[in-house]
């Protein structure tokens, strides 16, 4: 079975900073997609950014791009000038053929004024 | 586009009674997805229906939980005989699935789920 991990309960990061999460992830297939998603207090989960395994480029979303180690079987999200709005739980998640996704445990960040 | 919707927000039950959650996809949608989120983890994935058709269940689904999707459209999670440990988010997500489209799913507010 696939699983996540998210070393990482809890960040914090000055506002303006920059900052990584960490995640990394287990599986035996070659085709798969990675996801980081973003959950604030008490709303709902929006998708931050999403990269196929299959694609070396490292994908990037204005303030947030990941860094893809497929040999190393790991997917960490940096968030540059980091804004108040950004405080929220982010999850990494893995998709294969499978559908389902599968998340990780999530990092806490907090970004100080 | 109105985004997933899910009803109710919030359930208190006691233990022992039955509960119904619905959840409402982003129109046009084929895809749609339940998964329970407890606090301070990650979301775990318990079915998922392609239109009409349930084609996945984790285990995590016991024979107490039970979901439908009828028509292909909107789709409803029941919990039979709820036991405290029941207690959790249940969170919605739909996504579309076709040839040259990135699928991508996309979660609803969530109904949380207290059993006294």
């Amino acid at each position: 079975a696939q699983t996540v991990t998210q070393s990482q309960p809890e960040m914090s990061v000055q506002e303006a900073e920059t900052v990584t999460l960490s995640c990394t992830y287990d599986t035996s297939e070659s085709d798969y997609y990675l996801f980081w998603y973003k959950q604030p207090p008490s709303r709902q989960m929006i998708l931050v950014i999403r990269q196929e395994a299959y694609k070396q480029q490292n994908a990037t979303e204005n303030r947030f791009s990941v860094n893809f180690q497929k040999a190393a079987k790991s997917f960490s999200l940096k968030i540059s000038d980091s804004q108040l709005g950004d405080a929220a739980m982010y999850f990494c998640a893995y998709r294969d053929a499978g559908n389902m996704l599968t998340f990780g445990g999530g990092t806490r960040l907090m970004v100080k004024p | 586009d109105t985004g997933v919707s899910q009803d109710p927000r919030h359930k208190i039950t006691k233990r022992g009674q039955n509960v119904t959650f619905r959840c409402d996809p982003i129109s046009e949608h084929n895809r749609l997805y339940w998964y329970r989120q407890t606090l301070g983890q990650g979301p775990e994935f318990l079915t998922y229906f392609q239109n009409e058709a349930q084609l996945e269940k984790s285990r995590l689904l016991s024979d107490r939980f039970s979901a439908e999707r009828p028509k292909g459209s909107f789709s409803t999670l029941e919990i039979q005989r709820t036991e405290q440990g029941d207690s959790a988010m249940y969170l919605c997500a739909s996504s579309l699935q076709a040839a040259g489209t990135q699928e991508t799913q996309y979660f609803g507010p969530g109904t949380r789920l207290l059993v006294l």
